[in-house]
């Protein structure tokens, strides 16, 4: 059975850091390209970045509003997903989902991240 | 690459066919994805490459399209298809439309 974990979110202050990890099973994670997508309350899906496989070159891509402040890691021996957050705005308050995408379609349950004084 | 989504919203019967458009801000080829997330729940993906039916997702839910647009069909629409439906670009990067909500009357 497929499983993602999403773990480490929380009230964090403006400007301050946080890690989220992804804890995975079920699948061959050090093949996957795997991404992190966030959805703030009420609103829509936003992708924040992805990560290549090893052997596709192991490296990561972001989006507009993170580059430059958020960095997606990988650890293969663990089969686990990381997504090191730092210079948090209040726009960073969101749902933030793990997933490998089509056609594999794996999604975590997500953690929610709250940026707040 | 920008995705456009239309309409935002969609009141539509039971046994209606609904159609959601999705338009990219440059050709995309056929990288396209459709996904479907109810309340509380993780999106699903229902099409793949813009016309490729996941497995296990009801053959009333249809894709087609390349370039810059595409559709969504839901030939009969049924209680369960209320949800919010993305659209996703895979050609560069990712990106989402800003979602449909589709409602029963």
């Amino acid at each position: 059975e497929v499983q993602l974990v999403e773990s480490g979110g929380g009230l964090v202050e403006p400007g301050g850091s946080l890690r989220l990890s992804c804890a995975t099973s079920g699948f061959s994670f050090s093949d996957a390209w795997m991404s992190w997508v966030r959805q703030a309350p009420g609103k829509g899906l936003e992708w924040v970045g992805r990560i290549k496989s090893k052997t596709d070159g192991g490296t990561a891509d972001y989006a507009a509003p993170v580059k430059g402040r958020f960095i997606i890691s990988r650890d293969d021996s663990k089969n686990t997903l990381y997504l090191q957050m730092n210079s948090l705005k209040t726009e960073d308050t969101a749902l933030y989902y793990c997933f490998r995408g089509a056609p594999y379609d794996y999604w975590g349950q997500g953690t929610l991240v709250t940026v707040s004084s | 690459i920008q995705l456009t989504q239309s309409p935002s919203f969609l009141s539509a019967s039971v046994g209606d066919r609904i159609t959601i458009t999705c338009r990219a801000s440059q050709g995309i080829r056929s990288y396209l994805g459709w996904y479907q997330q109810k309340p509380g729940k993780a999106p699903k993906l229902l099409i793949y490459d813009a016309s490729t039916l996941q497995g296990g997702v009801p053959s009333r839910f249809s894709g087609s399209g390349s370039g810059t647009e595409f559709t969504l069909t839901i030939s009969s629409l049924q209680p369960e298809d209320s949800a919010t439906y993305y659209c996703q670009q895979l050609n560069t990067y990712l990106t989402f439309g800003g979602g449909t909500k589709v409602e029963i009357k």
